[in-house]
């Protein structure tokens, strides 16, 4: 079974705070980590992604950390803003030949920046 | 980053009647697009691989004679829902992949569909 697993389901975190979303796999195969934000009544958003050859990547004041051993991977939005209120995804897919990509979801995180 | 188009934003119809949903890839060619349906509150689970110019792949428990796609150009797949009923209510969402470049994929406004 391709599964990707989320954790917290939900999280609040006060103005100027890190905000970190836990994600572990269990395909070994999958080398393609994305995160997604996503607002409510819109599509998700792609934030940011990580392939397994890298154990960091930061764009912004967003970060994916990557372990390869431990098979999990993690999101950390730093100084974070009300604004960042939203639910986030991560997921991970297998880079098919003939161009296939399925992404495989977490079951989401909903996110809450609190003044 | 690339744009996918998603159209209609919402729609409500009664039952029995068909839903067409267009996803359009604006500046940016897809040999694949996909579709999947939401939830309130829940994770996006994929329905189907819409492919270019061949038949679609549904996953598992996915009734492809409900659930009818089309890809008839590298820049458009339509899901057409088709003899609606309440239980199809949902969020719908397309995405698409960039062609050339392997894994990234993006996403429309997606689609909130009401049968009443």
């Amino acid at each position: 079974q391709q599964q990707v697993k989320q954790s917290p389901q939900s999280l609040i975190v006060q103005k100027g705070g890190i905000s970190i979303i836990n994600c572990a796999y269990e395909n070994t195969a999958f080398d393609y980590f994305p995160w997604y934000q996503q607002f409510p009544g819109k599509g998700p958003a792609l934030l940011i992604a990580i392939r397994p050859d890298v154990s960091e990547k930061k764009e912004g004041r967003f970060t994916i950390s990557f372990n390869k051993s431990a098979k999990q991977f993690s999101l950390h939005i730093m100084d974070s803003q009300p604004g960042d209120s939203a639910t986030y995804f991560c997921a991970a897919s297998i880079i098919l030949t003939g161009g296939g990509n399925k992404l495989t979801f977490g079951t989401g995180t909903q996110l809450k920046v609190e003044l | 980053g690339a744009v996918v188009s998603q159209h209609p934003s919402w729609v409500i119809c009664k039952s029995g009647t068909s839903v067409k949903i267009e996803c359009r890839s604006l500046d940016f060619q897809a040999t694949t697009m996909f579709w999947y349906r939401q939830f309130p509150k829940q994770s996006l689970m994929l329905m189907a691989t819409s492919n270019e110019g061949s038949k679609a792949t549904y996953e598992q428990g996915v009734e492809k004679d409900k659930f009818l796609i089309n890809h008839a150009s590298l820049t458009l797949s339509t899901l057409t829902v088709t003899s609606a009923h309440p239980e199809d209510s949902s969020f719908y969402i397309c995405s698409a992949r960039v062609l050339g470049r392997t894994g990234e994929a993006f996403f429309g406004q997606g689609t909130r569909l009401t049968v009443v």
